[in-house]
C-alpha cells in the first residue's frame, strides 16, 4: 500500500525543546513538504525539497529545520527557537518535472504538536 | 505573488440542498488549480483539478468546479449535500518558480451538513 506516513499522531514537548516529527513515504516521489495548519489560516508552507540532500525555505521557515538524506524521509525538527510551536503539521509529497505542474500533492495524517 | 482567497471560513448547509463554496485566486500567469478536503484530524485529499482545457471540471463525491478566467474564480459545487460532506475544503493554486513547484492554499471552508 503506497503512501505517507507520519508518525507520531499526537505529540506533547514542554517548552524549550527541539522535537523531530517523522515523515517516511512510499510512493517513489522525489519532491517533499512540509506545512503548518493553524485554525483559520489554511496550510503554510514550512520547507520543501525537490531532491535528496537538497530543500528551499518555505514561508514560515524560521525555528524550523529540515534534512533530505534519503528518498523517502523528510523529517522536520522545531527548534526552540520557534516562537509558537503548537500547531497541526502536515508533510506532503509529489512527483517532479513538468507532470508535477499539472499533477497534485499527496498528504500524510498530519501530526499535533502540543507544547505545554 | 499568488495569492488565494475563500469567501466565508463556515458554511452551513441542510442535508439534500445545494453545497457552493467560493474561491477567487490571483495569478499573473496561468494557474492550475485544486480543491482539497479535509476530514478532522486527518490528511488533506484532492477533490478535483483544473489544469488546462474543458473549465468544467468533475471530482470525487459528487463535486464539481468551474474555472472563470475573467472571474478569477474556481467555485466548487455539489448539488444536494450529504451528511458525509461534513469537513474542511481548501482551494489551492499552483505556484510556478524556477526552483520548484509550490501550492498557495486559502485559509478553507468548514462545511457543516444539517439533517
Amino acid at each position: 500500500d503506497g503512501g505517507i506516513t507520519q508518525s507520531p499522531k499526537y505529540l506533547f514537548r514542554k517548552e524549550g525543546q527541539n522535537v523531530t516529527l517523522s515523515c517516511e513515504q512510499n510512493l517513489n516521489h522525489d519532491a517533499m513538504y512540509w506545512y503548518r495548519q493553524d485554525p483559520g489560516q489554511g496550510l503554510r508552507l514550512i520547507y520543501y525539497s525537490q531532491i535528496v540532500n537538497d530543500f528551499q525555505k518555505g514561508d514560515i521557515a524560521e525555528g524550523y529545520s529540515v534534512s533530505r538524506e534519503k528518498k523517502e524521509s523528510f523529517p522536520l525538527t522545531v527548534t526552540s527557537a520557534q516562537k509558537n510551536p503548537t500547531a497541526f503539521y502536515l508533510c506532503a509529497s509529489s512527483t517532479r518535472g513538468l507532470a508535477v505542474l499539472m499533477g497534485e500533492q499527496f498528504f500524510g495524517p498530519g501530526t499535533r504538536l502540543t507544547v505545554l | 505573488a499568488q495569492s488565494v482567497t475563500q469567501l466565508g471560513s463556515h458554511v452551513s448547509v441542510s442535508e439534500g440542498a445545494l453545497v457552493l463554496l467560493r474561491c477567487n485566486y490571483s495569478s499573473s500567469v496561468p494557474p492550475y488549480l485544486f480543491w482539497y478536503v479535509q476530514y478532522p484530524n486527518q490528511g488533506l485529499q484532492l477533490l478535483l483539478k483544473y489544469t488546462t482545457g474543458a473549465t468544467l471540471v468533475k471530482g470525487i463525491n459528487g463535486f464539481e468546479a468551474e474555472f472563470k478566467k475573467s472571474e478569477t474564480s474556481f467555485h466548487l459545487t455539489k448539488p444536494s449535500a450529504h451528511m458525509s460532506d461534513a469537513a474542511e475544503y481548501f482551494c489551492a493554486v499552483n505556484q510556478i518558480k524556477a526552483a520548484g513547484n509550490k501550492l498557495t492554499f486559502g485559509g478553507g471552508t468548514r462545511v457543516l451538513v444539517k439533517p
